[in-house]
């Protein structure tokens, strides 16, 4: 189980950090996905953080790199997703996503603004 | 990375078979076979209904099965119901380490 946090109304330009909880798998082995999607329009990938033991590295999507970090904490099960310089495009429903062994799981997703 | 293609909308009464397509690139679905479709009714989160290509996770009917053939992925749902009505969205691993989700692709049972 996935269940995200941390979001809600935002300035542009301003920050904002989001958090997903993961439950009933091992998340230390997991590499971990930010997917958001923009009301009434599609999914579109945010980026990946891989496990530790492969070396930790991150990917994002050209949209927010160099304005947006993934994280993990292991030891709380926790995933990350810090937000700089935010534009109103970045208006959207986030979703953290993991792909196991058998399986995509997913969170229920959570919405952030930006706007004025 | 541009999204991947997929039609608009696709149609079916009960009963009847649809299969919607998912068009990239070498770099990306002809390139790997990490294809995944997802399955979303309005105000819900995507539920996964096939991954690497044509696997079925548990709990998935039969109904749907994925497929690939060079740049273009597959996904056909058999026995149209009416609980298939929903958005679907095929994704596929890329040659930059990122992925890409296709356009969206939203099913009508008639």
């Amino acid at each position: 189980q996935l269940v995200e946090s941390g979001g809600g109304l935002v300035k542009p330009g301003g920050s904002l950090r989001l958090s997903c909880v993961a439950s009933g798998f091992h998340f230390n082995s997991a590499y971990m996905n930010w997917v958001r999607q923009v009301p009434g329009k599609g999914l579109e990938w945010v980026g990946r953080v891989k496990s530790n033991a492969d070396g930790g590295a991150v990917d994002y999507a050209a949209p927010v790199k160099g304005r947006f970090t993934i994280s993990r904490d292991d030891s709380k099960n926790t995933l990350f997703l810090d937000m700089n310089s935010l534009k109103p495009e970045d208006t959207a429903v986030y979703y953290c996503a993991t792909a196991l062994s058998t399986t995509v799981v997913w969170g229920q997703g959570t919405m952030v603004s930006v706007s004025s | 990375q541009s999204a991947l293609t997929q039609p608009a909308s696709v149609s079916g009464s009960p009963g009847q078979s649809i299969t919607i397509s998912c068009t990239g690139t070498s770099s990306d679905i002809g390139g790997y076979n990490y294809v995944s479709w997802y399955q979303q009714h309005p105000g819900k989160a995507p539920r996964v209904m096939v991954y690497d290509v044509s696997n079925r996770p548990s709990g998935v009917s039969n109904r749907f099965s994925g497929s690939k053939s060079g740049n273009t992925a597959s996904l056909t749902i058999s026995g149209l119901q009416a609980e298939d009505e929903a958005d679907y969205y095929c994704c596929s691993y890329t040659r930059s380490s990122t992925y890409v989700f296709g356009t969206g692709t939203k099913v009508t049972v008639l």
